[in-house]
C-alpha cells in the first residue's frame, strides 16, 4: 500500500511570508499531483509533475518533484489570504491498462492571516 | 461545460436506513472514482470504474457498501444499512482518457448518520 506523508499538518502564517509544504513517500509514483480544497468543495487540481527533478511554477506557487519520484514540495512566495485552504498531494500509479486510483496525503491546512 | 455533479449535497439519515449517493461525471470522461473524506483518515479511495466496469473495490469498507455504474453518465454509491461511522463527505471524481493523471472532483455529499 502506497502511503503519502504530508507536513506540516497545520500552518498559520502572516500575509507576505513564504512557506513550504512537503509530501513524502517510500514508494515511487508514476506522477504526483497537488490539489487545493476549500471548505464545502471538492479538491481542485493545481499541477501534475511526472519527471524526477521536475519544477513547475503557477504564479507564486512552485512545485518540485524529487529526483527519485518519491517526494515533492510546494513553495508559496508572498502568501496571500486567498491562498488559505487545504493542500493535498496525491500519488498516481499507472498500470498501463487504464486509469488507476490516487493515494492522497492527509493534507496541510494553511491559514494566511491578513 | 458542467463539472462533476453529485446529489444530494447533504444527507441526514438514521442508523439502519439505506442511503444512495449519485454522481454524473463530466461528459467524455471514461473513468469514475468514489472517495470518502474524514478528518481522521483524510481522502480514501473506495472504488473506481474504467469504461463503466469496476476495476478495484478494495477500498470499500465492507459489504454494506456497493457501487454501480450502469452507463457512462451515471453512478451510484449505496450504503445499506447505514451506521454512524459512515458519516463523512463522499466525493465522486472523473478522469479523461487522454489525461490519465488528472481527476476532476464533484462538490461532495455530506452524509450524517445519527
Amino acid at each position: 500500500t502506497q502511503l503519502l506523508e504530508q507536513s506540516p499538518q497545520f500552518l498559520s502564517i502572516q500575509e507576505g511570508e513564504n512557506l513550504t509544504v512537503y509530501c513524502n513517500s517510500s514508494s515511487v509514483f508514476s506522477s504526483l499531483q497537488w490539489y487545493r480544497q476549500e471548505p464545502g468543495e471538492g479538491p481542485v487540481l493545481l499541477v501534475t509533475v511526472v519527471t524526477g527533478g521536475e519544477v513547475k511554477k503557477l504564479k507564486r506557487l512552485t512545485f518540485q518533484f524529487g529526483d527519485a519520484r518519491k517526494d515533492s514540495s510546494l513553495h508559496i512566495t508572498a502568501a496571500q489570504p486567498g491562498d488559505t485552504g487545504l493542500y493535498l498531494c496525491a500519488g498516481a500509479w499507472y498500470s498501463g491498462g487504464g486509469a488507476d486510483g490516487l493515494t492522497f496525503g492527509k493534507g496541510t491546512h494553511l491559514i494566511i492571516q491578513p | 461545460d458542467a463539472g462533476v455533479i453529485q446529489s444530494p449535497r447533504h444527507e441526514v439519515t438514521e442508523m439502519g436506513q439505506e442511503v444512495t449517493l449519485r454522481c454524473k461525471p463530466i461528459s467524455g470522461h471514461n473513468s469514475l472514482f468514489w472517495y470518502r473524506q474524514t478528518m481522521m483518515r483524510g481522502l480514501e479511495l473506495l472504488i473506481y470504474f474504467n469504461n463503466n466496469v469496476p476495476i478495484d473495490d478494495s477500498g470499500m469498507p465492507e459489504d454494506r457498501f456497493s457501487a454501480k455504474m450502469p452507463n457512462a453518465s451515471f453512478s451510484t454509491l449505496k450504503i445499506q444499512p447505514s451506521e454512524p461511522r459512515d458519516s463523512a463527505v463522499y466525493f465522486c471524481a472523473s478522469q479523461r482518457p487522454d489525461r490519465g493523471y488528472e481527476q476532476y472532483f464533484g462538490p461532495g455529499t455530506r452524509l450524517t448518520v445519527t
